[in-house]
């Protein structure tokens, strides 16, 4: 089956700096892919639709300045979180599209945590 | 807005007893899917029900789907411990999925 990668799967950060994930479909192309922020006993909310070669799209009240994403090729996309507030401490899942099947598989996910 | 809800949102069950869990949905969708979630984890796909009347059956989980209704369950026959876990479903609208809150599943003995 479609296999998708994050990396990394944990890190811990300090108040201010900023934290690159990265999402990888590893045996397919996506020219789509999403970006999920799971808090604690909550479900997942979509953060934005990453498409390659062009601009996120964000949701409502997710920041596009705090929250950069780029996908520069039909299988990488990343998400950086920029000066990192421990409000932003949460398990960020990606999934991506397959072109062949119109299915989207879910990345292992990152858990962030800022001291 | 797509809104999906799910009931109950929480559920201690004894092994060896039935139960459903619902899913319903505001708008038309295409698809719905079902998953499972075991802490610090992520998602694993369980089903994927693209039309009315679907049903599917793995093991000792079955999920159906009326979209007249726009309603999915996820029924949960002779529960055992390894079924502990949260579950939830999503519904698919353009290419993104919205997802209920989740059921958290608990199998005692």
């Amino acid at each position: 089956g479609a296999v998708v990668s994050q990396h990394p799967s944990w890190v811990i950060c300090k108040s201010g700096t900023s934290v690159k994930i990265e999402c990888r479909s590893l045996d397919f192309q996506a020219t789509t892919m999403f970006w999920y922020r799971q808090f604690p006993k909550q479900s997942l909310m979509l953060m934005a639709t990453s498409n390659e070669g062009s601009k996120a799209t964000y949701e409502q009240g997710v920041e596009k300045d705090k929250f950069l994403i780029n996908h520069a090729s039909l299988t990488l996309s990343t998400l950086t979180v920029t000066s990192a507030h421990p409000e932003d401490s949460s398990f960020y899942i990606c999934s991506a599209r397959d072109l062949a099947n119109n299915e989207q598989f879910f990345g292992p996910g990152t858990r962030l945590t800022v001291l | 807005e797509l809104k999906v809800e799910q009931n109950p949102l929480f559920l201690s069950m004894q092994e060896g007893k039935n139960y459903t869990i619902y899913c319903n949905y505001s708008t038309t969708s295409d698809r719905l899917y079902w998953y499972r979630q075991d802490p610090g984890k992520s998602l694993e796909s369980l089903f994927v029900l693209l039309s009315n009347g679907a049903v599917k059956q793995e093991g000792r989980l079955m999920a159906s789907l009326d979209t007249k209704a726009r309603l999915s369950t996820l029924h949960i026959t002779a529960a055992v411990h390894d079924l502990s876990a949260t579950y939830f479903c999503a519904v698919r609208s353009g290419y993104a999925l919205n997802f209920g809150k989740g059921t958290s599943l608990l199998v005692t003995p």
